[in-house]
């Protein structure tokens, strides 16, 4: 039973470099979340999907940010010209749409994470 | 906005102690309401879920929580506190089954001997 996976684990950067994370859900999940924990902090929810559908983004989610999904499968977050303020661990979780599942409510389920450092 | 509380950002508690761990939501609709774990350098699990079925609610790991409406609380407890428990945990609500999840800031619990 394979979960939810993220590469890079890590990632340390210097500012104004690009990086791009790539998260691949749970196989059958049609639905994946990108969000973003920094230190001391909750979850804080950035975008997403709907098959490759983008159906909601955050007010965090600045111009620098952009995901895709784009055969509905795997997913990546590119973030440009990196800031000292990108630093964070940033989640995607996975999950079933509820729309014709019979439940009232599909669990997400959460990646291990990547851990961003910008220098 | 759905938004949740959680009070007390640290919580001590010695093994075999009841563990308590507060959360309060704020919402204008039915709420679903969730307790996350996460272990250092590792995601988020879900711990229970409350989605308008029973107000008690019995999670993984010997947790439960129990939803009160008129204190707007889903407060978290387990009976005897393992060294095991000693975590960060975070309550969460959505508006709808499927939405994004709203988390609060955190209780990081700590297990002493």
């Amino acid at each position: 039973d394979t979960g939810v996976s993220q590469d890079p684990r890590h990632k340390i950067t210097k500012r104004g470099q690009n990086v791009t994370f790539r998260c691949d859900p749970i196989s059958e999940h049609n639905r994946l979340y990108w969000y973003r924990q920094t230190l001391g902090q909750g979850p804080e929810f950035l975008t997403y999907f709907q098959n490759e559908a983008q159906l909601e983004k955050s007010r965090l989610l600045s111009d620098r940010f952009s995901a895709e999904r784009p055969k509905g499968s795997f997913s990546t977050l590119e973030i440009q010209r990196t800031e000292q303020g990108d630093s964070a661990m940033y989640l995607c979780a996975s999950s079933l749409s509820p729309v014709g599942s019979g439940l009232s409510y599909n669990e997400q389920f959460f990646g291990p994470g990547t851990r961003l450092t910008v220098l | 906005a759905q938004s949740v509380t959680q009070l007390g950002s640290h919580v001590s508690v010695s093994e075999g102690a009841l563990v308590l761990l507060r959360c309060n939501y704020s919402s204008s609709v039915p709420p679903y309401l969730f307790w996350y774990v996460q272990y250092p350098n590792q995601g988020l699990q879900l711990l229970l879920k409350y989605t308008s079925a029973a107000t008690l609610v019995k999670g993984i790991n010997g947790f439960e929580a129990e939803f009160k409406k008129s204190e707007t609380s889903f407060h978290l407890t387990k009976p005897s506190a393992h060294m095991s428990d000693a975590a960060e945990y975070f309550c969460a609500v959505t508006p709808n089954s499927g939405y994004a999840l709203n988390f609060g800031k955190g209780t990081s619990l700590l297990v002493t001997p």
